[in-house]
């Protein structure tokens, strides 16, 4: 299994709507996770951590399953501004400070 | 605060050319990192820095690259000599360690076009 893996996508989903991605992970003994957001020809932005009770943010809801070793993004009541890249962020691990990031995965909401 | 600077934004050089990408990272801020995108690769660590010691450099693709922080306000990543392969954006974070991994802030990134 890649370090991290995720969906390329891209997901159309109309405006409103509820959509889910999901991110495996293969360091079975990292600790913290992170959602990134990327807009076309800008750097990630952290949007949300993700710690082992899940959070929510809004919208926006992240759950962790370590026995499946995968975390997840929900978004909720979807907005054209929602429209970006999603990169899932896991630690480097073996004690490293580094952020190992997923390929993305596109999301585009359709007015 | 101004938060990560990248220099330059944009830059267009020849095979063979040396090519510097500079960065400042966030005041106070202990950690920094090189990173490099592409579309076939995404995201990839290249090297980190904390407390401006270079802590793992296992991401670097070959030895044409090299990376220095000499203090902890400047860090520079060059290519010697580049290649059309090198092509990419490439970004530098930076991140106040405190115990665990944090946020990391990104720069605004370098787009290295190398013909």
């Amino acid at each position: 299994r890649k370090e991290v893996e995720q969906d390329p996508g891209p997901f159309n989903v109309p405006e409103g709507a509820t959509v889910a991605f999901n991110c495996t992970y293969s360091n079975s003994a990292s600790q913290s996770f992170f959602w990134y957001r990327q807009d076309c020809r800008k750097e990630p932005k952290l949007l949300m951590s993700v710690y082992s009770s899940g959070n929510e943010d809004g919208r926006f809801t992240a759950q962790l399953n370590r026995a499946s070793q995968y975390i997840s993004l929900l978004i909720r009541d979807s907005k054209l501004s929602d429209s970006a890249t999603y990169l899932c962020v896991v630690p480097s691990g073996g004690g490293a400070d580094g952020l190992t990031f997923g390929k993305g995965t596109h999301l585009i909401i359709q007015p | 605060d101004a938060g990560v600077i990248q220099s330059p934004r944009h830059e267009v050089t020849e095979m063979g050319q040396e090519v510097t990408l500079r960065c400042k990272p966030i005041s106070g801020h202990n950690s920094l990192f090189w990173y490099r995108q592409t579309m076939m690769r995404g995201l990839e660590l290249l090297i980190y820095f904390n407390n401006n010691v270079p802590i793992d450099d296992s991401g670097m693709p070959e030895d044409r690259f090299s990376a220095k922080m000499p203090n902890a306000s400047f860090s520079t990543l060059k290519i010697q000599p580049s290649e059309p392969r090198d092509s990419a954006v490439y970004f530098c974070a930076s991140s106040h360690r405190s115990g665990g991994s944090t946020e990391a802030f990104f720069g605004q990134g370098t787009r290295l076009t190398v013909v």
